[in-house]
């Protein structure tokens, strides 16, 4: 089944440590998104790409970067992570950014500093 | 400035029983999508509907219902007959047509179906 997979499901680092999510799919969507979830809150987007095109929010913390190789996989690397960057990681997908398209999640990397 | 309100915090009913979630939206756009998403205890956000600005037509879709009034900017959705397997976190999200996907997500109602 197409679908949108996210490695590690479970990530621990130490404070200070860079870390990395993984994100894929199988799905061949022109756009990647990454959300941050953090306890019972909402998800907030980070960034996302349209094909190589990055965007980034403007509240979106420097300490956060994105990779994105191909159409297929999407990085989220956290370079230097703080004990306020706990949270659960969440990437979709979408064929489109224009809203009349669903977006598409994978189960997320939950994300605990030390 | 773009905001989704779900006013429940947590709701807890009997298994059988029906249940509205709420939802109160804020936009100045004209165009815009409203969706309902399920994120069960594993985590992944499951999408359950989309509907644009310009159909107000409410969808059935088994047990799940949605209304959709403009009038007072709200995208209800309602589950009959509840089953203990829709214990969720609900959310509710907005996005504009002009706003790259960007989901507005409300603060979400976690639903409890107890047996």
């Amino acid at each position: 089944d197409a679908m949108v997979i996210q490695n590690p499901r479970y990530q621990v680092t130490q404070f200070g440590k860079p870390v990395t999510l993984s994100c894929s799919q199988t799905l061949n969507h022109n756009v990647m998104y990454w959300y941050q979830q953090k306890s019972s809150q909402a998800p907030k987007l980070l960034f996302h790409y349209y094909d190589k095109d990055f965007n980034n929010e403007a509240d979106t913390p420097d300490n956060f970067q994105s990779r994105r190789p191909n159409t297929s996989f999407c990085f989220l690397d956290i370079r230097s992570p703080g004990l306020g960057d706990a949270a659960m990681y969440l990437c979709a997908t979408s064929k489109g950014t224009s809203g009349s398209f669903e977006q598409y999640f994978g189960p997320g990397t939950r994300l605990t500093v030390t | 400035a773009q905001k989704v309100t779900q006013a429940q915090t947590e709701i807890s009913v009997v298994e059988k029983e029906d249940v509205t979630l709420d939802c109160v939206y804020e936009t100045r756009d004209t165009t815009y999508y409203l969706f309902w998403y399920k994120q069960p205890p594993s985590g992944e956000l499951v999408f359950l509907i989309r509907r644009n600005s310009f159909d107000e037509q409410n969808e059935i879709s088994g047990r799940y219902s949605w209304n959709f009034q403009k009038s007072t900017s709200s995208f209800n959705f309602t589950i009959t007959a509840s089953q203990v397997v829709d214990s969720a976190v609900y959310f509710c999200a907005l996005t504009a047509y002009n706003q790259g996907g960007k989901l507005i997500f409300g603060q979400g109602t976690e639903l409890s179906v107890k047996p």
